[in-house]
């Protein structure tokens, strides 16, 4: 079946400092990818998605470009900022539409001042 | 406009126990999804509504789970005879159409369960 992995955390990172965490996925056909964040207290957003393939997600100075040959939608960021704490997830949802996203087990991610 | 709304926000029971969490989705969306996040399972699937046809209930773990959607809108989700590793978090999500994949899932704050 469709899975998602994603580099475990945590993560800690300085303020400024450039943020990558990797995800790649096994799917069949085309699926659709997607960052959720988790803010502390907080519920799942929707950072940013993407459809096909080499399109890339951007919102928030976060982008992803969706890989297809190399099954991978990694999150990258130029400068992090302490308020970008939180925990990222990503994942998926298959090609044929009526199926619920299948998720990675999510990156805390830490940004120290 | 008014995002997914769960009730409660957290609830404690005892083991044996039944309990009851709600779910109101975006208004208009067709599509209802449950889910559970727990420590070292990360976000499982549980049950999906999509309009009026069956829900798909290949993710709930247990015959002690069950969920309905009354009007093709609110939604609750039941647990029967409550265990301990019923504790996580258990979110809601709705979606606009429910079908292709673009469709985006939006998520409601969750219910945190713990069973005593």
């Amino acid at each position: 079946g469709d899975s998602v992995t994603q580099m475990e955390g945590p993560v800690t990172l300085s303020e400024e400092a450039f943020l990558t965490i990797n995800c790649t996925y096994t799917a069949t056909g085309y699926p659709s990818l997607f960052w959720y964040v988790q803010y502390p207290g907080e519920g799942l957003q929707l950072l940013l998605k993407a459809t096909k393939a080499d399109d890339k997600g951007s919102n928030k100075g976060f982008e992803a470009t969706y890989r297809k040959e190399t099954t991978s939608f990694h999150l990258e960021k130029g400068s992090v900022q302490v308020s970008d704490s939180a925990v990222y997830f990503c994942a998926l949802r298959g090609y044929s539409g009526n199926t619920p996203l299948v998720f990675g087990k999510g990156t805390r991610l830490s940004v120290i001042a | 406009g008014a995002g997914v709304s769960q009730s409660p926000s957290n609830k404690v029971t005892e083991k044996g126990k039944d309990v009851e969490l709600r779910c109101d989705p975006i208004s208009g969306h067709t599509a209802l999804y449950w889910y559970r996040q727990s420590l070292g399972q990360g976000l499982e699937f549980l049950i999906y509504f999509q309009g009026n046809s069956a829900p798909d209930k290949s993710g709930l773990p247990s015959d002690r789970f069950s969920a309905e959607r009354t009007g093709g809108s609110v939604s609750t989700l039941t647990i029967q005879r409550t265990q301990q590793e019923d504790s996580a978090v258990y979110l809601c999500a709705s979606s606009l159409q429910g079908s292709g994949s673009t469709d985006t899932q939006y998520f409601g704050p969750g219910t945190r369960l713990t069973v005593l």
